[in-house]
């Protein structure tokens, strides 16, 4: 089983919409979490980190569910710039820092 | 967030030869960066850690002799890629954490490698 799972994707949807992201983990010592997000031919940049409390930034939302180890990223009213590969990352406790990414899920926003 | 520069951006060499890639934290002090290859359609593999001040430590299968990892200052890690061949062509990330956060790191804008 894979230590972060992600929706295969790809999400096709029209501007506006609000489309929601699933992640889940295997490792129970998973300590940290993150949303990267991912342009074609660049590099991974950091979207928001999730906390248990759940966050918010503007049209993005973030939620955390440790009993089920879950991990969730809304988009509202998305926009084209909104297209990238979003990214699904966790820190496992005693992993020197390292982080495990998700294969990503690609998002397209159309006109 | 943190800034983190990476060059070359793109570079072109003939298989045999050697390739470094510069990996710079510009407004913090890194003790660890991380080295990622990506290929076309993959996902991020990471590659190595870089320890400021002692050996890189190697993931599984990646040839420690291939790929030639100093950190020798808080701010500077580079990468050789010894010998290259054209299989090694690839996307090449660096990382970095800030140690005034918390885990989350910080992409440098990646290097293109093409061996021919």
């Amino acid at each position: 089983r894979k230590e972060v799972e992600q929706d295969p994707g790809p999400f096709n949807v029209p501007e506006g919409a609000t489309v929601a992201f699933n992640c889940t983990y295997s490792n129970s010592a998973s300590q940290s979490f993150f949303w990267y997000r991912q342009d074609c031919r660049k590099e991974p940049k950091l979207l928001m980190s999730v906390y248990s409390s759940g966050n918010e930034d503007g049209r993005f939302t973030a939620q955390l569910n440790r009993a089920s180890q879950y991990i969730s990223l809304l988009i509202r009213d998305s926009k084209l710039s909104d297209s990238a590969t979003y990214l699904c990352v966790v820190n496992i406790r005693g992993s020197n820092y390292k982080l495990t990414f998700g294969k990503g899920t690609l998002l397209t926003v159309n006109p | 967030g943190a800034v983190v520069s990476q060059h070359p951006s793109r570079v072109i060499c003939k298989s045999g030869t050697s390739v470094k890639i510069e990996c710079r934290s510009l407004d913090f002090q890194a003790t660890t960066m991380f080295w990622y290859r990506q290929f076309p359609k993959k996902s991020l593999m990471l590659m190595a850690t870089s320890n400021e001040g002692s050996k890189a430590t190697y993931e599984q299968g990646v040839e420690k002799d291939k790929f030639l990892i100093n950190h020798a200052s808080l701010t500077l890690s580079t990468l050789t890629v010894t010998s290259a061949h054209p299989e090694d062509s690839s996307f090449y990330i660096c990382s970095a954490r800030d140690p005034r956060g918390s885990y989350e790191q910080y992409f440098g804008p990646g290097t293109r490698l093409t061996v021919t």
